[in-house]
């Protein structure tokens, strides 16, 4: 099946720097990466994803880049703010496939004031 | 986000006892998934269903029972809770009909604690 590596586990950043968290997948089938958000103690949310008949697409300060030869995919955030503060999870399906997501083990992005 | 709701929010049992989290969605999303989240484990797959009446296991069903005899229902089952099986639970729904048919939405999630 599908296996997903995020990293790095935890990334510190300066409010207003960049932070860029990256992702690899090992199913060449893959084809749709979201990336999902969860603050302490709340639900897991969507914030973007892109389909492999692209290599990037963009939402406002976030944008996710993907490299389907190298199989893998990035998302980046830029002038980040404290409410940026959260788990990041990235994901890898198959479309058409089951509707199953395989998740990475997310990353800890904390942006110091 | 409203649409999809789990019960209890919070529940405390002891080893060997049967529990059930509920979870509910208005939406008539036919995908249901249910999930586990524990510290450096990530979101792992326990059960989900395609429809009603059909489930299949994820990567840890063990310990777990599933059912969906209504597609807005998918409850989750601990037939005999193990202190290994507390964690954070999310229930999650998707819809191959919708534009984006992949993306999960989760609901608020049931922390379980087993003594």
């Amino acid at each position: 099946g599908e296996n997903v590596e995020q990293h790095p586990s935890t990334l510190s950043v300066q409010e207003g720097d960049s932070a860029v968290i990256k992702c690899t997948y090992s199913d060449s089938a893959s084809n749709y990466f979201p990336w999902y958000k969860q603050e302490l103690g709340k639900r897991p949310q969507l914030i973007i994803d892109i389909r492999s008949n692209v290599g990037e697409k963009k939402d406002q300060r976030i944008a996710v880049t993907l490299n389907k030869t190298a199989k893998h995919f990035s998302l980046h955030i830029t002038e980040t703010q404290p409410e940026d503060s959260a788990v990041y999870f990235c994901a890898a399906s198959r479309f058409y496939g089951n509707n199953r997501l395989a998740f990475g083990k997310g990353n800890q992005v904390v942006v110091i004031p | 986000d409203a649409g999809i709701t789990q019960s209890p929010r919070y529940k405390i049992t002891e080893t060997g006892r049967q529990v059930t989290l509920m979870c509910h969605q208005t939406w008539s999303h036919s995908y249901m998934f249910w999930y586990r989240q524990d510290l450096g484990h990530g979101l792992r797959l326990i059960y989900y269903s395609a429809a009603a009446d059909i489930t299949d296991k994820g990567e840890v069903p063990d310990g777990y029972v599933v059912s969906r005899s209504k597609t807005e229902n998918f409850p989750l089952t601990l037939e005999s809770a193990t202190r290994s099986q507390t964690s954070v639970y999310f229930c999650a729904s998707s819809d191959p009909g919708l534009a984006n048919q992949e993306t999960q939405y989760f609901g608020p999630g049931t922390r379980l604690l087993v003594l």
